[in-house]
Order: C-alpha cells, then sequence, then structure tokens
C-alpha cells in the first residue's frame, strides 16, 4: 500500500533552517510527483511547492521562493523539503502529499515545525 | 493566481441531514477540482477528484457537482463520522490553491 512517512516533530529558533523528509513506499516513486503543504495552528490549508520524482522540474509558491528548496533523492524514495530564515509565522504542521497532474491522493503523517526564541 | 472561496464557513447540521458545500475560483478551472476531508490532528482525505469523481473507499453518500468556477460537494445524508472540516482545492494551475475551509458541526 502507499505510504508517505515523515520525519519527526523539529523546534528552531528564528533564523534558522529546518528539513523535512518525507519516504515514499508502496509505488514507483518517480512515477508521482510530491507537493508540499503547510497548516498553522487553526488554519486552513497553504500550498507550498511540487517537485517532480521523476526529473526534479519544482514549482514554488511565491511567497516561499528563496526561502525553500524541494528535493528528491531516487535511491532511497525519499523526498525533502528545506525551509531556510525561518519566522515564527513558519510555525506549523507540514504535509508531503503525492501528485502528479491530478488532485493529490495521499498524505504523509504531518512534521510539526515550531519557530520560537 | 487562482483565488477559491467557500461556503460557508460553518456549518451546523444534524445526523441524516442532507449537506451542501460550495466552492468558487476565481476563474474557470474546467473540472479541475477536488476535495478534502480533514479531521482534528489528522492529514486531510482525498473525497472527489475532478470535480465529481468518487475516490475509491468512499462512501456514496458524498457527491460533487460543477464546473467552471462553480463546484458543490453534498452528503446525502450526514453520518457520525462526517463532521469535519472540508477544502476545495483547484489543481488546474500553478500554484494550487485551497479554499479557506468549511467545518460542519453537530447542531
Amino acid at each position: 500500500q502507499v505510504q508517505l512517512v515523515q520525519s519527526g516533530a523539529e523546534v528552531k529558533k528564528p533564523g534558522a533552517s529546518v528539513k523535512v523528509s518525507c519516504k515514499a513506499s508502496g509505488y514507483t516513486f518517480t512515477s508521482y510527483g510530491i507537493s508540499w503543504v503547510r497548516q498553522a495552528p487553526g488554519q486552513g490549508l497553504e500550498w507550498m511547492g511540487w517537485i517532480s520524482a521523476y526529473n526534479g522540474n519544482t514549482n514554488y509558491a511565491q511567497k516561499l521562493q528563496g526561502r525553500v528548496t524541494m528535493t528528491t533523492d531516487t535511491s532511497t524514495s525519499t523526498a525533502y523539503m528545506e525551509l531556510r530564515s525561518l519566522r515564527s509565522d513558519d510555525t506549523a504542521v507540514y504535509y508531503c502529499a503525492r501528485e502528479e497532474f491530478s488532485a493529490v491522493d495521499y498524505w504523509g503523517q504531518g512534521t510539526l515545525v515550531t519557530v520560537s526564541s | 493566481d487562482i483565488q477559491m472561496t467557500q461556503s460557508p464557513s460553518t456549518l451546523s447540521a444534524s445526523v441524516g441531514d442532507r449537506v451542501t458545500i460550495t466552492c468558487r475560483a476565481s476563474q474557470s478551472i474546467s473540472s479541475w477540482l477536488a476535495w478534502y476531508q480533514q479531521k482534528p490532528g489528522k492529514a486531510p482525505k482525498l473525497l472527489i477528484y475532478k470535480a465529481s469523481s468518487l475516490e475509491s473507499g468512499v462512501p456514496s453518500r458524498f457527491s460533487g457537482s460543477g464546473s467552471g468556477t462553480e463546484f458543490t460537494l453534498t452528503i446525502s445524508s450526514l453520518q457520525p463520522d462526517d463532521f469535519a472540516t472540508y477544502y476545495c482545492q483547484q489543481y488546474n494551475s500553478y500554484p494550487r490553491t485551497f479554499g479557506p475551509g468549511t467545518k460542519v458541526d453537530i447542531k
């Protein structure tokens, strides 16, 4: 069965960076892209970007351009999302999700990133 | 960017009620719309894709309709497990955008 398993919760100070991993199993990793979506406490869903696991092409949300980098490691079927220059309003649950020019059909369990001094 | 709106933002209903949630796009997205259900502390779950296609394993009481800029999600007979927040999302173009959500709670 398709599974996306994310790395554990992180606590970071303002200005630091965080890198969240998402290990995929149960399907051919390079046949689908990975989207990243975040959800601040008590808020809605915010799309952050997408990466093709086939060729590494990316598409990032404008507001995060320059601070976010999404990568994949096809040898381990793992996707990564790095966010730099963290601010308090980056505190959120970060989700990876499977998508290939379609609706997101499988989601990771989420990773809580807390940014606090 | 395509803006998505949903109405209502909160909906109070009883078990057995027929429930309808509306989602509107700021420009035409054809049928490239999905509906997700999210429960507290859980990841969203795909219910409907391509505006009206039911995801495998999703109960048939859920249905979607619409095209262009106006879409609806209908729950034909609300069950206790359906109290949750529902989001629409367009995947016609990048950036993907979500509606603000509709919380369905117990009347």
